[in-house]
């Protein structure tokens, strides 16, 4: 079952901030996050593991609620580069498959 | 190191039709797996395979075939091509079987007539 990602799409003016939320309704042992440009390949961001802190890069982090089954990406201060759809995949832990989302839209401009 | 590389880049083909798509890594990652995408629907497994030898269904695996004789290679056929199988295909490979990053490859648009 495919976690579900909100919003799905976002415009954002350079600078600003944006929340990309991902949740699932199994228990889960890791939360990916990559995104992917237009025509492009998705491109690994970061992994957030059961028990795990935390994790960030640049600007952009993200947190994994386990009790809730939830993880959310920060993108901070954005930049135009940021512009893409942003796909978080979802690990169980019990078999070597991960799920991913729907995917959210987002667009920065000037 | 050439990562993840797939070909053909972009294929037609026509109903009925039977052809493979190739994936190879040379990153010596046990872990691969095939995901197609399509408009709307995110990143969908097909098959994946833990090492060579094994492989397993992932969430839509009909009309598709893998096998993984090799580390290094992880073919996907079709056997007989239908509409509903037009979309982007995506090999990936990870080292881990869990938790590890997926390394993709740059993808193979199909379009079948």
């Amino acid at each position: 079952q495919q976690p579900v990602q909100s919003p799905q799409a976002v415009i954002l003016r350079e600078g600003e901030d944006a929340v990309i939320n991902c949740s699932s309704s199994k228990a889960l042992y890791s939360v990916h996050w990559y995104r992917q440009k237009h025509g492009e390949a998705p491109v690994f961001l970061m992994i957030l593991l059961k028990g795990g802190e935390q994790k960030g890069h640049d600007k952009i982090s993200a947190s994994f609620n386990e009790k809730k089954q939830q993880s959310s990406l920060y993108l901070t201060a954005s930049q135009l580069s940021y512009s893409g759809t942003y796909f978080c995949g979802t690990e169980t832990g019990t078999a070597s498959k991960l799920t991913f989302g729907t995917g959210t839209r987002l667009q920065v401009t000037l | 190191n050439a990562g993840v590389t797939q070909t053909p880049k972009f294929q037609v083909l026509k109903t009925g039709q039977s052809m493979t798509l190739q994936c190879a890594q040379d990153m010596n990652h046990e872990y691969m797996s095939w995901y197609r995408q399509d408009p709307g629907m995110g990143l969908r497994l097909i098959h994946y395979s833990v090492g060579a030898g094994i492989t397993d269904q992932g969430e839509v695996p009909n009309g598709y075939n893998v096998s993984r004789s090799t580390t290094e290679d992880f073919p996907l056929r079709l056997l007989s091509a239908a509409p509903s199988q037009t979309s982007v295909y995506f090999c990936a490979s990870s080292y881990s079987f869990v938790g590890g990053e997926q390394f993709f490859g740059p993808g193979t648009r199909l379009t079948v007539l």
